[in-house]
């Protein structure tokens, strides 16, 4: 099946700081990546949607201005997790799809994830 | 918005017995349905999935089962072995551009 890569896997920082995740597919063009947040022991959260060439769509309750999502590339996609604060420790995962913009129905490909510690 | 839920949270079953995991779905829309496995510390994996023109779908021990007009599908594992252990997640499209994953079922099963 087609790669996607999460860098980095593991990254701590302090209070206040600003962290960048990234998603590159590897072996394919993602038209759409999602990006999920996932507590432990429990499901994935879709945070946001994100689509090549244009804005992220946040999901209700994720704040837009503090997770930053840039698509740049059909095989590249970064989340930035700005002042972030302790109760941004999570698990944060992306998925990319080589579903037609606008259309899923196709498999979703994950990343292998990013824990973010924040002290 | 759109929602998936999944049953049971936890299940326990012995090597070789049948397991099934069910999820509903909210929008009458959504066309694909996604079934993934998570092992401890590692990304989902696509186990099996199933389109709405479908009503079942087999793949070895695996199987899972489409009701449109209910709303419902279901995942079926055969013989099961301790390897499939795991954390599984339902998944449903909504708007067509989304992926909306149930709350998953964390399945050990016993030797």
């Amino acid at each position: 099946g087609a790669v996607v890569s999460q860098h980095p896997s593991r990254v701590i920082c302090k209070s206040g700081t600003s962290v960048k995740i990234e998603c590159r597919s590897l072996d394919f063009q993602a038209t759409t990546m999602f990006w999920y947040r996932q507590f432990p022991k429990q499901s994935l959260m879709l945070m946001a949607t994100s689509n090549e060439g244009s804005k992220a769509t946040y999901e209700q309750g994720v704040e837009k201005d503090k997770f930053l999502i840039n698509h740049a590339s059909l095989t590249l996609s970064t989340l930035t997790v700005t002042s972030a604060h302790p109760e941004d420790s999570s698990f944060y995962i992306c998925s990319a799809t080589t579903g037609t913009a606008g259309w899923i129905s196709t498999e979703a490909f994950f990343g292998q994830g990013t824990r973010l510690t924040v002290v | 918005g759109e929602n998936v839920e999944q049953h049971p949270s936890t299940l326990s079953v012995q090597e070789g017995d049948s397991a099934v995991i069910k999820c509903t779905y909210s929008d009458s829309a959504s066309n694909y349905f996604p079934w993934y496995k998570q092992e401890l510390g590692k990304r989902p994996q696509l186990i099996i999935d199933i389109r709405s023109n479908v009503g079942e779908k087999k793949d070895q021990r695996i199987a899972v089962t489409l009701n449109k007009t209910a709303k419902h599908f279901s995942l079926h594992i055969t013989e099961t072995q301790p390897e499939d252990s795991a954390v599984y997640f339902c998944a449903a499209t909504y708007n067509t551009d989304k992926l909306i994953f149930g709350t998953g079922t964390r399945l050990q099963v016993f030797p």
